[in-house]
């Protein structure tokens, strides 16, 4: 099955600065690559995604890399806010049929006023 | 509230007790989803339904869990027996039909310690 790894665990960034946080997967049939926002206590809110068509996706501040090839997939937040401060989800998902969303780990992003 | 909402929000239950969460999806998504989310980790699928059929069933889904979603609107997870090891939080979550979206949209969760 799909395994997504996803670095680093923590991360303090200077507001006003950039945060990039990295994620690889193993099953080259994943197609479909989300990345998701929880604040402490809340639900995971989807704030960008990104089809395996497409190499870059960009929304505002937030952008989202994908490397077909290396299989692996980044999220960069550029200008920086405390209201960034949450965890950040990468996930992905296969083929049509493949239902299932794998998660990584998390990253803790912290923003230092 | 047109989200996905889960009851109830919070559960402590002792160990070899029965607890019983629902889902209501957001309406006319066909497809729900429940994932279980220990403290520090992402969440974990457990299950999916389409409508009122479960398609998938995670290796985490041991006999002492079961899900239901008997009109294809609502959904149930149920866990016999409680283990401690069972604490964590439930999430639901439900997308539409195919072609309007690949988005999951995740409910607020139950918390269950199981003590």
């Amino acid at each position: 099955g799909e395994n997504v790894e996803q670095h680093p665990s923590t991360l303090s960034v200077q507001e006003g600065d950039s945060a990039v946080i990295k994620c690889t997967y193993s099953d080259s049939a994943s197609n479909y690559f989300p990345w998701y926002k929880q604040e402490l206590g809340k639900r995971p809110q989807l704030i960008i995604d990104i089809r395996s068509n497409v190499g870059e996706k960009k929304d505002q501040r937030i952008a989202v890399t994908l490397n077909k090839t290396a299989k692996h997939f980044s999220l960069h937040i550029t200008e920086t806010q405390p209201e960034d401060s949450a965890v950040y989800f990468c996930a992905a998902i296969g083929d049509f049929g493949n239902e299932k969303l794998t998660f990584g780990t998390g990253t803790r992003l912290t923003i230092i006023p | 509230d047109t989200g996905v909402s889960q009851n109830p929000r919070h559960k402590i239950t002792k160990r070899g007790q029965n607890v019983t969460f629902r889902c209501d999806p957001i309406s006319e998504h066909n497809r729900l989803y429940w994932y279980r989310q220990t403290l520090g980790q992402g969440p974990e699928f457990l299950t999916y339904f389409q409508n009122e059929a479960q398609l998938e069933k995670s290796r985490l889904l041991s006999d002492r869990f079961s899900a239901e979603r008997p009109k294809g609107s609502f959904s149930t997870l149920e866990i016999q027996r409680t283990e401690q090891g069972d604490s964590a939080m439930y999430l639901c979550a439900s997308r539409p039909l195919a072609g309007r979206g690949n988005e999951q949209f995740f409910g607020p969760g139950t918390r269950l310690t199981v003590l």
